[in-house]
This record gives structure tokens, C-alpha cells and sequence, in this order.
């Protein structure tokens, strides 16, 4: 089953901040996430397992918190070239494959 | 200087031709992926390969075949081609570490198929 995506869009002014939440009705064993530009490809930006672990990419941040089955994704004092479509990836287990979210689309405006 | 490369990056074509997409990384990872990504922007595996071994088999309609001849290559051959079929298609590869829900997926720029 895929994971729930919120919000689904988002609209931000240069500079603040944003969450975007990537929920599992399942147990889950890491959390990737992956930002696609129109009409690219989908590119990692970073992935967490299962442990809580909180990680970051220049201002964009992540965690995990595998008892709500949840991982949320910070967008600090956003930039321009954060807009995109977010995607977040689960797996229930190591050998298992990525179920990928509906994505969040990001919007940032000057 | 490319990591996944695929061709060709577009394919308009008519209901019933089959037609075949190519996939190749040179990373040096053993794993790659086929996903679909359809209009509605929903990334979904259609198959897996690790050392040219079929790992991960979705329920995908069998007019779609892949195909590893090594583990540098992967393609995807679809016969009969329905108007469903349209939609962008991203290979994908990773190297095998703890397992593939574990890996980091490099995405190839995608084939957007059109059929007619």
C-alpha cells in the first residue's frame, strides 16, 4: 500500500519554511526521499532508517519516526530551486521494494 | 560523464506496434529498475534486476518484458501497445548494499511514450 503524502501542494516565498509529511499504514523500515523537477528525473536526496535518525541536505532536513510510521521533510529558509514535486519512498523491510507517495508539489516564489 | 541513460527519450507511436526501450548505467551498480510514472505523477516499480536475475516482478500485463543482457543493461520490450500505455518510463539502478529497500535508486531521465 503507498504511503499518504500532506500537503499535496505548497506555495512559499523565498526564504520560509515548509513540512511535508509522508505517512505508512505499515511498519516501516526506511524512508526515501527524492525531489523531480518538471519533466526530469526523480533525484535522491537522502534516505532514513529505521532507528529515528534525523538527517540533512544543505537546508532541507529529515526524520523518521518509525512509531507513527511517519517521516516528515523540512524546507529551511527555502530557495528557489527547492520547487519540484517531492516524493517520499518507503520500504517495510531491507529487501523490500520502494513504495513511492502521490508527491507534494513545491512552489517557491521570489 | 552520464550515470543512467536511456533511449530514446520520446516515443509516439500507434495502438498494436510493439516497441522497446533501452536502459543503461554506468555506475557499476548490480541492481536496476523499471518504474512507470503515469499522468497523474505516481511512481510505481514495474521490475527489478540484480546481476541480471529477475527479482521483482509486479503485477504489470505481460506484453511487457524485460530484459537484462548484462548488469549494465536493462530493456524494456512492449508488445501490442495500448492507449493505457502512455505515460513516462524511468530506469533506474543502485548498487547492492543492505538490501534494495535499503539502496539509493539513480534515475535515468525518462521515456515518455505516447501512444496514439
Amino acid at each position: 500500500q503507498q504511503p499518504v503524502q500532506s500537503p499535496q501542494a505548497v506555495i512559499l516565498r523565498e526564504g520560509e519554511d515548509a513540512v511535508i509529511n509522508c505517512s505508512s499504514s505499515k511498519a516501516l523500515y526506511s524512508v526515501h526521499w527524492y525531489r523531480q523537477k518538471h519533466g526530469e528525473a526523480p533525484v535522491f536526496l537522502m534516505i532514513l532508517l529505521k532507528g529515528g535518525e534525523q538527517k540533512g541536505h544543505d537546508k532541507i532536513s529529515a526524520s523518521f519516526n518509525e512509531k507513527k510510521q511517519q517521516s516528515s521533510l523540512y524546507l529551511t529558509a527555502s530557495q528557489l530551486s527547492y520547487s519540484g514535486t517531492y516524493f517520499c519512498g518507503t520500504a517495510q523491510a531491507a529487501g523490500n521494494k520502494l513504495t513511492f507517495g502521490g508527491g507534494t508539489r513545491v512552489l517557491v516564489k521570489p | 560523464d552520464t550515470a543512467v541513460s536511456q533511449t530514446p527519450k520520446y516515443l509516439v507511436t500507434q495502438m498494436g506496434n510493439d516497441k522497446s526501450i533501452k536502459c543503461e548505467q554506468n555506475l557499476g551498480h548490480d541492481t536496476m529498475y523499471w518504474y512507470k510514472q503515469d499522468s497523474k505523477k505516481f511512481l510505481k516499480i514495474m521490475f527489478s534486476y540484480n546481476n541480471k536475475e529477475l527479482i521483482i516482478n509486479e503485477t504489470v500485463p505481460n506484453r511487457f518484458s524485460p530484459k537484462s543482457p548484462d548488469k549494465a543493461h536493462l530493456n524494456l520490450h512492449i508488445n501490442s501497445l495500448e492507449l493505457g500505455d502512455s505515460a513516462v518510463y524511468f530506469c533506474a539502478s543502485s548498487h547492492r548494499t543492505g538490501g534494495i529497500g535499503t539502496d539509493t535508486q539513480y534515475f535515468g531521465p525518462g521515456t515518455r511514450l505516447t501512444v496514439l
